[in-house]
């Protein structure tokens, strides 16, 4: 059981490319989500999706895209990638509903941007 | 105000020790919460879950304090293998799934 698996687990990009965080899970979540932390500031929800084609914006969505296919991939886009975007990026996923579920991160991709 | 509040610590203790942490939370339709564990450069890992009762995980102990909007994780015996951040983290209102983190409270036992 792989869970929730992310690549590449480290990237360096010069100001302006773009790019693909890549993230799959294989427990059959619908829910799943993106996240940044960066020093001092937490975990902040990047976007999210409750299921294959719906996503929405979280807390920092400038400069993302995302898009859910399938409900195993949930890729992450950078646009145009600037000094700001420095980060680790996690994707996660649980299951949805009213009873509060576990959330699993995969093992992040440290971004640098220079 | 921040949604999560936490102290960032760090908090140094001896093995052996006992240390609580405090949370605090501003939205008072909050349903769910929970505390994670994060390992340095590594991913963050559900460490237990906190019921309106309390609840006990060995030697970690959560409190939910729905009046005064605060949670607490204490941690009995310190090892020197809890060393690590913890996050508080808080699940919205029913008609949410997202999940709130607090920034985190670093913990460093000592031998």
């Amino acid at each position: 059981n792989a869970g929730v698996t992310q690549t590449p687990k480290f990237q360096v990009l010069k100001t302006g490319q773009s790019m693909t965080l890549q993230c799959a899970q294989d427990m059959n979540h619908e829910y799943m989500s993106w996240y940044r932390q960066d020093p001092g500031m937490g975990l902040r929800l990047i976007h999210y999706s409750v299921g294959a084609g719906i996503t929405d914006q979280g807390e920092v969505p400038n400069g993302y895209n995302v898009s859910r296919s399938t409900t195993e991939d949930f890729p992450l886009r950078l646009l145009s990638a600037a000094p700001s975007q420095t980060s680790v990026y996690f994707c996660a996923s649980r299951r949805t509903g009213l009873l509060s579920y576990e959330q699993y991160f995969g093992p992040g991709t440290r971004l640098t941007v220079t | 105000r921040k949604e999560v509040e936490q102290d960032p610590g760090p908090f140094n203790v001896p093995e052996g020790a006992t240390v609580a942490f405090n949370c605090t939370y501003s939205n008072s339709a909050s349903q769910s919460f929970f505390w994670y564990r994060q390992d340095c450069r590594k991913e963050p890992k559900l460490l237990m879950s906190v019921y309106s009762s309390g609840n006990e995980d060995g030697r970690f102990t959560a409190q939910l304090n729905r009046a005064s909007q605060y949670i607490s994780l204490l941690i009995r015996d310190s090892k020197l293998s809890d060393s690590a951040t913890y996050l508080c983290v808080v699940k919205g209102t029913y008609n949410t799934d997202k999940l709130i983190f607090g920034t985190g409270t670093r913990l460093q036992v000592f031998p």
